[in-house]
């Protein structure tokens, strides 16, 4: 159980597209997802929270309007990279929480999406 | 400000020789301290969470630890596949991660 996938696991786009990346829950209905983003070397970094049915928070620092997030399912969540630019490339990993049968407070994360910004 | 600093950044080791991560933090309001293995190109796995000062948790060659101040990572007899950056993180209201320790293990 508690098995998050996403999709793509690696996209390259064109400076000035945007890329939507999709998070599921596989088993299990997850009340809130979070992305991050990770580059290389580094540690995760936390981009924003999801609830189910609610508008994302983001971190101090993200745009919102350049990082879509929709959350409009218990196993879905999409972050979608508005015009992207080279800077945008990176590791972007979502996790999911609130499953029955675990702690409230575990995260499970997906495998990752590297995005490259050409 | 909530904090997490792992040490040591990087760490090679000869297979069967055993060795300690640590995790040092400092916040407010802690809801549990996790550590996750990270492969490279993947998303983090979960190893433990440890809940309060004293408890412990083992899995196979590792064994977690916790106090009130940090947090250590025991690696027992490694081998080669226990490589991979082990993560720390810290959960307030949310997950703060510390930057990682890259473990090597040589045959």
């Amino acid at each position: 159980g508690a098995v998050v996938s996403q999709h793509p696991s690696w996209v390259i786009c064109k400076s000035g597209t945007s890329v939507k990346i999709e998070c599921r829950s596989l088993d299990f209905q997850a009340t809130t997802m979070f992305w991050y983003r990770q580059f290389p070397k580094q540690s995760l970094m936390l981009m924003a929270t999801s609830n189910e049915g609610s508008k994302a928070t983001y971190e101090q620092g993200v745009e919102k309007d350049k990082f879509l997030i929709n959350h409009a399912s218990l196993t879905l969540s999409t972050l979608t990279v508005t015009s992207a630019h080279p800077e945008d490339s990176s590791f972007y990993i979502c996790s999911a929480r609130g499953l029955a049968g675990y702690s409230y407070n575990e995260q499970f994360f997906g495998p990752g999406t590297r995005l490259t910004v050409l | 400000e909530d904090q997490v600093t792992q040490s040591p950044e990087a760490l090679r080791l000869q297979e069967g020789e055993s060795s300690s991560l640590n995790c040092s933090y400092t916040v407010s309001g802690l809801r549990g301290l996790f550590w996750y293995r990270q492969d490279p190109g993947k998303g983090p796995e979960f190893l433990f969470t440890l809940y309060s000062a004293g408890e412990e948790k083992e899995k196979e060659r590792l064994k977690a630890t916790l106090t009130k101040k940090e947090s250590f990572l025991h690696i027992t007899a490694p081998k080669p596949e226990d490589s991979a950056t082990y993560l720390c993180a810290v959960n307030t209201d949310k997950l703060i991660f510390g930057t990682g320790t890259r473990l090597q293990v040589f045959p």
